[in-house]
């Protein structure tokens, strides 16, 4: 079946440094979504991306769709400890299942 | 802003005993889910849920599972038998399916059920 991997598994960033989570799949994807879980809560959607090379921002996150729809990443300019959390890509959202990610967790420290 | 609500929070089971989760999704919601996650873990797809009918259902989703959406609002998951391996969190989801009459499946989650089984 469908397998989506990400890398790190974890990362320790100190606070206003850079982060940079991939996410690779074994299957082409029409689409892939990207979702942030804080400690203890349940995962909260963040964005959908469609287009091959497509490159969406939000803020301080930058997210990007690979040209062949087999990866993706999420990077964080100048983290924040409110950014603490596991971030998850998921693919593809269609109405009758979404393969989540490994996940990345990242830490931020003051 | 609307929400998915889940009851209970936290649910402790013997082994062997039943159990019924219980979600409300957001009520312009068309397609609802059931996930998994065990501690640490990425969240797993249970099953999915539309027109009254289970849409798709992963490996994990077997014959001791069953959903029902016994009326307009409750959405739920039954687990015959609980084993010691069913201890997760048991998350819910909903997506609205058409925005516009565009196709969209972003998906809202609930607080999630733990459920521990001793």
């Amino acid at each position: 079946g469908q397998q989506v991997m990400q890398i790190p598994q974890y990362q320790h960033v100190q606070e206003g440094e850079d982060f940079t989570t991939y996410c690779n799949s074994s299957t082409t994807l029409s689409n892939i979504q990207w979702y942030k879980q804080r400690p203890g809560g349940h995962p909260v959607f963040l964005i959908q991306l469609v287009k091959s090379g497509e490159v969406k921002k939000q803020k301080r996150l930058t997210f990007q769709f690979g040209e062949a729809k087999k990866n993706s990443s999420l990077h964080i300019t100048a983290t924040q400890t409110t950014d603490v959390g596991t971030y998850f890509c998921a693919g593809p959202g269609t109405a009758s299942k979404l393969t989540f990610g490994t996940g990345t967790r990242l830490q931020v420290t003051l | 802003e609307p929400e998915v609500t889940q009851t209970p929070s936290h649910q402790v089971t013997q082994m062997g005993q039943e159990v019924i989760l219980r979600c409300v999704p957001i009520s312009n919601h068309l397609y609802f889910y059931w996930y998994r996650q065990i501690l640490g873990q990425k969240v797993e797809f249970l099953v999915s849920f539309y027109n009254n009918e289970i849409s798709e259902k992963s490996e994990i989703f077997d014959d001791q599972f069953s959903v029902e959406r016994p009326d307009g609002s409750n959405f739920t998951l039954k687990i015959r038998s609980t084993k010691l391996e069913d201890s997760a969190m048991y998350f819910c989801a909903s997506s609205v399916g058409l925005a516009g009459g565009v196709p969209s499946y972003e998906q809202y989650f609930g607080p999630g059920t733990r459920l521990t089984v001793t």
